[in-house]
């Protein structure tokens, strides 16, 4: 099956900084990934569309200055949360579509800790 | 505003017993999917079924979608503990977007 990586794994910050996630389709390209947040206990909520050289499509309410998203090429997208909070604090998943339409395959995810 | 509501929220039961988790709408779907998550890692796809009245069997699980594409159910037979965990299913509105809408979840625990 597709793989989909995420970095880091889990990352603790302080209040004020900019925390930068990685997420990268390993043997395919996608010109579309997902990102989402899950607080625990919850299903996944979708913040917004990454599109492949062009602006990121964000969801109603999702602040698109505090989650910055880029999507520099076929294989890597990134989330940056800038001036993290502790609400902020999260796990953050990436997901991607490889080939057929409507099925998506996820990364590990990230869990930060905004302290 | 949820679009998918799965059923039960939790569910724990003994190995050897059997399940059934209920994911409905009021929308209609092109495909839907289903999800196992464990605990601090992402979802894995279990299956996809795009056809209403599509029933697709993968071991000792059944999933069926419904004949409206507006719902979709999952039958563990025989659970085991490995069985546990975030069970989420997710419907595309349409064939042409990737978008996916997450059900609710299922959280399933099952004891030896």
């Amino acid at each position: 099956g597709a793989v989909v990586s995420q970095h880091p794994s889990w990352v603790i910050c302080k209040s004020g900084t900019s925390v930068k996630i990685e997420c990268r389709s390993l043997d395919f390209q996608a010109t579309t990934m997902f990102w989402y947040r899950q607080f625990p206990k919850q299903s996944l909520m979708l913040m917004a569309t990454s599109n492949e050289g062009s602006k990121a499509t964000y969801e109603q309410g999702v602040e698109k200055d505090k989650f910055l998203i880029n999507h520099a090429s076929l294989t890597l997208s990134t989330l940056t949360v800038t001036s993290a909070h502790p609400e902020d604090s999260s796990f953050y998943i990436c997901s991607a579509p490889p080939e057929r339409y409507n099925e998506q395959f996820f990364g590990p995810g990230t869990r930060l800790t905004v302290l | 505003t949820q679009l998918l509501e799965q059923s039960p929220q939790f569910l724990s039961i003994q190995e050897g017993e059997n399940l059934t988790v209920y994911c409905n709408s009021s929308s209609v779907f092109s495909s839907l999917q289903w999800y196992r998550q464990e605990p601090g890692e992402g979802p894995v796809l279990l299956v996809t079924v795009v056809t209403g009245g599509e029933v697709k069997k993968l071991k000792r699980l059944t999933f069926q979608f419904g004949d409206a594409r507006k719902d979709s159910s999952l039958h563990i037979t025989a659970a085991q503990p490995g069985d546990t965990g975030l069970y989420l299913c997710a419907g595309a509105r349409s064939y042409n977007t990737d978008k996916l809408i997450f059900g609710t979840g299922t959280r399933l625990q099952v004891f030896p």
